[in-house]
């Protein structure tokens, strides 16, 4: 079946420093992928929704200076978290849906953050 | 607006049955996803349904009416790793996702 590879799945970074995260479709093509960030026992928060070739479209309240979302390839999206905080410690998620139609999103194992 | 209630938790015995509910209002409809998350872990896909009536895969079926904005999953001689959350999702007009906040499922031997 469809994969999505998510990497790295656990990552522990110095405040200040930037983090990139990275999600590929392994055996499909993705124009459309999203991000979704999850704190402990509450539900999938959407980030943004990125498409292949133009800008991510950032959820209100989501600092797109601080979640750079780059989508430049059909199987590629990464997720860079600049100047990190102990407070953007979390589990990221990305997913991707298949271009053709009423395929199910597919989601990656999911990035833990830790940011000390 | 648009809307994906379910219930919070519910709690089910080994070998039972358990029927998670689903009710939604969206801007326009494109299918109805349902997906199980384990602690820790990303969500990974169950089932889908664009059309109404049930669709059975194994253990699991899930259910949709659309005019009723109802849909529900059904989990068959449970086990003890079923339990985890059970998130219902819907697509709306313009493919976006709208999640449901999850229902925790808690199996008792």
């Amino acid at each position: 079946g469809a994969v999505v590879s998510q990497h790295p799945s656990w990552v522990i970074c110095k405040s200040g420093t930037s983090v990139k995260i990275e999600c590929r479709s392994l055996d499909f093509q993705a124009t459309t992928m999203f991000w979704y960030r999850q704190f402990p026992k509450q539900s999938l928060m959407l980030m943004a929704t990125s498409n292949e070739g133009s800008k991510a479209t950032y959820e209100q309240g989501v600092e797109k200076d601080k979640f750079l979302i780059n989508h430049a390839s059909l199987t590629l999206s990464t997720l860079t978290v600049t100047s990190a905080h102990p407070e953007d410690s979390s589990f990221y998620i990305c997913s991707a849906k298949d271009s053709r139609d009423n395929s199910p999103l597919h989601f990656g194992n999911g990035t833990r953050l830790t940011v000390t | 607006g648009q809307n994906i209630d379910q219930p919070t938790e519910m709690t089910a015995t080994e070998g039972a049955i358990v029927q998670i509910n689903c009710t939604y209002q969206t801007s326009g409809f494109n299918g109805l996803f349902w997906y199980q998350q384990h602690a820790g872990e990303a969500p990974t896909f169950l089932s889908y349904n664009v059309l109404d009536g049930l669709e059975e895969k194994g253990r699991f079926s899930s259910f949709l009416s659309r005019s009723k904005g109802y849909s529900y999953l059904l989990l068959k001689e449970l086990q003890m790793k079923d339990s985890a959350s059970y998130l219902c999702a819907v697509m709306d007009s313009n493919y976006q996702l709208i999640w449901g906040a999850g229902t925790k499922l808690i199996i008792k031997p």
